[in-house]
């Protein structure tokens, strides 16, 4: 079936540096749906990326979808204590929407 | 506009005992889905209704798990009998039909099962 991984499971950084996350699929996707989910809370939609190439910004997160559509990548620039949280994928196959295992980003201060 | 309503939030129970869980979906969202999510990792698809029919169960474990959407608005997912490893979050999450189908979570249900 279909299967999403990401990368890196953890990821620790100084607030400032930036961080990337990579998210691939075993299948090609029609589109891939980014989330966040800060410690105790449940998962927020960021953003969805439908096209093949296609990129996609919202303030310091950078978005982009591969041209086979079966990865994609999460950038954000300057990371802040706000960020803290982990970051999933979501790629949607032929039927059903399919969650990687998430990114946890820390962030010392 | 009002978000999914999940109760309750917090449950603790024995193994073997039973529990259930109750989602009001957003008003106007024909699809619902049920997801469990263990520490850890990303969120399970159970079940997805489509109004008040099932689009896909194919992973809800069916010998101890049920799902019902009878009148099409808010569900109730029960399990019967609990074990230790469905101690996890469980997810109740709606979206429209169109809009490319992007998922508006509750806050989840939080079972422990000991």
């Amino acid at each position: 079936g279909q299967q999403v991984m990401q990368i890196p499971q953890y990821q620790h950084v100084q607030e400032g540096e930036d961080f990337t996350t990579y998210c691939n699929s075993s299948t090609t996707l029609s589109n891939i749906q980014w989330y966040k989910q800060r410690p105790g809370g449940h998962p927020v939609f960021l953003i969805q990326l439908v096209k093949s190439g296609e990129v996609k910004k919202q303030k310091r997160l950078t978005f982009q979808f591969g041209e086979a559509k079966k990865n994609s990548s999460l950038h954000i620039t300057a990371t802040q204590t706000t960020d803290v949280g982990t970051y999933f994928c979501a790629g949607k196959g032929a039927q059903k929407l399919v969650f990687g295992q998430g990114t946890r980003l820390t962030i010392n201060p | 506009e009002a978000g999914v309503a999940q109760s309750p939030r917090y449950k603790i129970i024995e193994k073997r005992q039973s529990v259930a869980f109750w989602c009001n979906p957003i008003s106007g969202h024909a699809t619902l889905y049920w997801y469990q999510q263990i520490l850890g990792q990303g969120p399970k698809l159970l079940i997805q209704f489509q109004n008040n029919g099932v689009v896909d169960d194919s992973q809800l474990p069916k010998d101890r798990f049920s799902a019902e959407r009878l009148k099409g608005v808010d569900s109730t997912l029960k399990i019967q009998p609990a074990k230790l490893e469905d101690s996890a979050v469980y997810l109740c999450a709606s979206s429209l039909v169109r809009a490319g189908n992007t998922i508006y979570f509750g806050e989840g249900s939080w079972l422990t099962v000991v």
